[in-house]
């Protein structure tokens, strides 16, 4: 059975802080892995996408590594802001389209 | 673009009642998914469609549920009868094919329905 697990379920830093959110996925064989962003109450918003090809994507403050022979991904967010407060899911799609989503890290920036 | 748009945003109904979810993907993507949201499961895909055509549908709960894609601009989820155990944010999100985003899933705000 294909599995993606985050942890921590649920993570608070200071403001400012560096942090790193887990993905990890049982099976290695990627097509690629997919970073969302869920704010409460609303739908899901694509942050990075690695494709399988790649090792890292970057966009502004956010690192997103893929290291497929482990099977884990990372997302490091710099600088963290309490508007980067939010619930982190990462999703895997292997052969087929599907996309296999963890349950997500719910990230508290405290001011 | 406006991205993925679905209806209704909210939707409150008895049980028995036949529920139909509407989804508009984004213009020029190839795939749409159907995910349900619960606290218990996570995001669970229902089905999926490439080219209007269902691809895989081993997600869907049960008989009751589903799903229709006439044109590559519309989708519908049905639900018919709904039960309480139905209540979940339900998602449609669309996926292009080709170029540097191939592959990236771009999602709805989702439609919350209640069955009481």
């Amino acid at each position: 059975k294909q599995e993606v697990t985050q942890i921590p379920a649920a993570l608070s830093v200071p403001e400012g802080e560096n942090l790193v959110l887990n993905c990890s996925f049982t099976d290695s064989a990627i097509y690629n892995l997919q970073w969302f962003r869920q704010d409460p109450g609303k739908g899901l918003t694509s942050l990075l996408l690695i494709q399988s090809s790649q090792r890292e994507q970057t966009s502004g403050r956010l690192n997103a590594s893929l290291d497929k022979s482990s099977g884990r991904s990372t997302l490091y967010i710099a600088a963290s802001q309490p508007g980067d407060s939010a619930t982190y899911l990462c999703a895997r799609r292997g052969g087929s389209e599907k996309l296999v989503f963890g349950k997500g890290t719910k990230l508290t920036v405290n001011p | 673009d406006a991205g993925v748009i679905q209806s209704p945003r909210h939707e409150v109904t008895e049980m028995g009642q036949e529920v139909t979810l509407r989804c508009k993907p984004i213009s020029g993507h190839n795939s749409l998914f159907w995910y349900r949201q619960t606290m218990m499961r996570g995001l669970e895909l229902l089905i999926y469609f490439n080219n209007n055509v269902p691809i895989d549908d081993s997600g869907m709960p049960e008989d009751r549920f589903s799903a229709k894609m006439p044109n590559a601009s519309f989708s519908t989820l049905k639900i018919q009868p709904s039960e309480p155990r139905d209540s979940a944010v339900y998602f449609c999100a669309s996926s292009p094919r080709g170029g540097i985003n191939t592959g990236e899933l771009f999602f709805g705000e989702g439609s919350r329905l209640t069955v009481l």
